[in-house]
């Protein structure tokens, strides 16, 4: 099935620091997913984003399909954004999402 | 409010027993998923499910068993036959199958000893 890699696997940022989190996906999908997970399990929608590039206040994403990636951009990050972040792609031959490991986030004030 | 429920929260049973969770769905979403995660990974699926009276296996199947009599519910039960049903369960739902934007529920924690 379809690989997905995520990178780093933890970081520690402090309050107002940026960030950026990857997603390497190992074949061509129609889908693909960020999420935020926080310290209830809760996973919380963030992008909907199988090419191209969004926007959220201080979150952007951008996906490049052809080269098969995509990045989560975390601007002027605050201790609310600590959590787990999982990039979830749907090969096109698939019917369900393919999760990878996750990247820790931790921000300290 | 639309959205996805389970219950319940946290599940507590003694090894050998049967355990059924609840999903249920008022988004009027055709395809319904169920994942397991384990600490500090990522989630597997174990059972979709892409239209009423219909469903799949996933990845991880062996041990669980799942209905689909309405759209709007799709309840897993873990059976005795999982070796490590220890995890927290999490059920999603989607338009259709794969493409679409999923929504997941808060999840089911589910400790078996």
């Amino acid at each position: 099935g379809i690989q997905v890699e995520q990178s780093p696997p933890d970081l520690i940022l402090q309050e107002g620091a940026n960030s950026t989190l990857r997603c390497n996906f190992s074949d061509s999908v129609n889908n693909l997913q960020w999420f935020h997970q926080n310290p209830w399990g809760q996973l919380i929608n963030l992008f909907y984003i199988p090419s191209g590039t969004k926007q959220n206040g201080r979150l952007s994403a951008t996906t490049v399909a052809t080269e098969r990636y995509s990045l989560l951009y975390i601007s002027s990050s605050q201790t609310t954004d600590s959590g787990v972040y999982f990039c979830a792609v749907n090969s096109n031959s698939g019917y369900a999402l393919n999760f990878g490991k996750g990247t820790s986030l931790l921000v300290t004030p | 409010d639309g959205g996805i429920t389970q219950s319940p929260k946290y599940l507590f049973r003694k090894e050998g027993q049967n355990v059924t969770l609840s999903c249920e769905q008022n988004l009027n979403h055709d395809a319904m998923y169920w994942y397991r995660q384990d600490p500090g990974q990522g989630l597997r699926l174990i059972y979709y499910s892409q239209i009423v009276n219909d469903f799949q296996k996933g990845d991880i199947a062996e041990g669980y068993s799942v209905s689909r009599e309405k759209k709007e519910s799709f309840p897993l039960t873990v059976t005795s036959a999982q070796k490590n049903p220890t995890a927290f369960y999490l059920c999603a739902s989607s338009y259709a199958g794969g493409r679409h934007e999923q929504y997941f529920g808060p999840g089911t924690r589910l400790t078996v000893t």
